[in-house]
């Protein structure tokens, strides 16, 4: 069973950069069959998604944050990591990463975690 | 962007019923929709996928419908374990994108 675990700050400034990291486990971020993807929520709303990795790097970003994100992948410690820049409070949300196969969509996602964006 | 739009936001429905809820896509994205359970302070977990396709481990009272613009999610006998927000996505096309949700509730 695929398990994956968010793990990060849980308090950024604003105007700062958020950096997450999601370890996967169960699994493989080198199988070439998925896309190890970054998801938020903002309290009590919706879940946008943030954008997506291949294990060979290429990349696919939500244009709404396209100039603020960097997901990248370290694939000898199976995890991939998300970086978001020129916070304010509209970013507080909870951060989740899944997995995601472009025939199943999203089928194995971490617990999340909560970022706060506050001096 | 496509825009996914769920109806009702909310519902309230007693033990044993039928409930179902829509979803709409702003363009046509054939079948690539998906179905989330979201209870609160967890992940959202897949139900469906390909419109009508059961994730494995997902009871049979769970089914979807529809293709193009409109979809559908139905639970045949509500349960209290059931009460949870209920969330589209579309995979046809990027950006990615939800649906603002359906609160299922307990009458």
């Amino acid at each position: 069973q695929v398990q994956l675990q968010e793990s990060g700050p849980g308090l950024v400034r604003p105007s700062e950069t958020l950096s997450l990291t999601c370890t996967v486990s169960g699994g493989s971020v080198s199988s070439g069959s998925y896309y190890w993807s970054w998801i938020r929520q903002p309290p009590g709303k919706g879940l946008e998604w943030i954008g997506y990795i291949y294990y060979s790097g290429s990349t696919n970003y939500n244009p709404s944050l396209n100039t603020r994100v960097t997901i990248s992948v370290e694939t000898s410690k199976n995890q991939f990591s998300l970086k978001l820049s020129s916070l304010t409070a509209a970013d507080t949300a909870v951060y989740f990463c899944a997995r995601f196969r472009t025939v199943t969509t999203f089928d194995f996602w971490g617990q999340g975690t909560l970022v706060t964006v506050s001096s | 962007d496509i825009q996914m739009t769920q109806s009702p936001s909310s519902l309230s429905a007693s033990v044993g019923d039928r409930v179902t809820m829509t979803c709409r896509a702003s363009q046509g994205i054939s079948n690539q929709l998906a179905w989330f359970q979201q209870k609160p302070g967890k992940a959202p977990k897949s139900l469906i996928y390909a419109a009508f396709s059961l994730e494995s481990g997902v009871p049979s009272k769970f089914s979807g419908s529809g293709s193009g613009t409109d979809f559908t999610l139905t639970i045949s006998s509500l349960q209290p374990e059931d009460s949870a927000t209920y969330y589209c996505q579309q995979y046809n096309s990027y950006p990615l994108t939800f649906g603002g949700g359906t609160k299922v509730e307990m009458k």
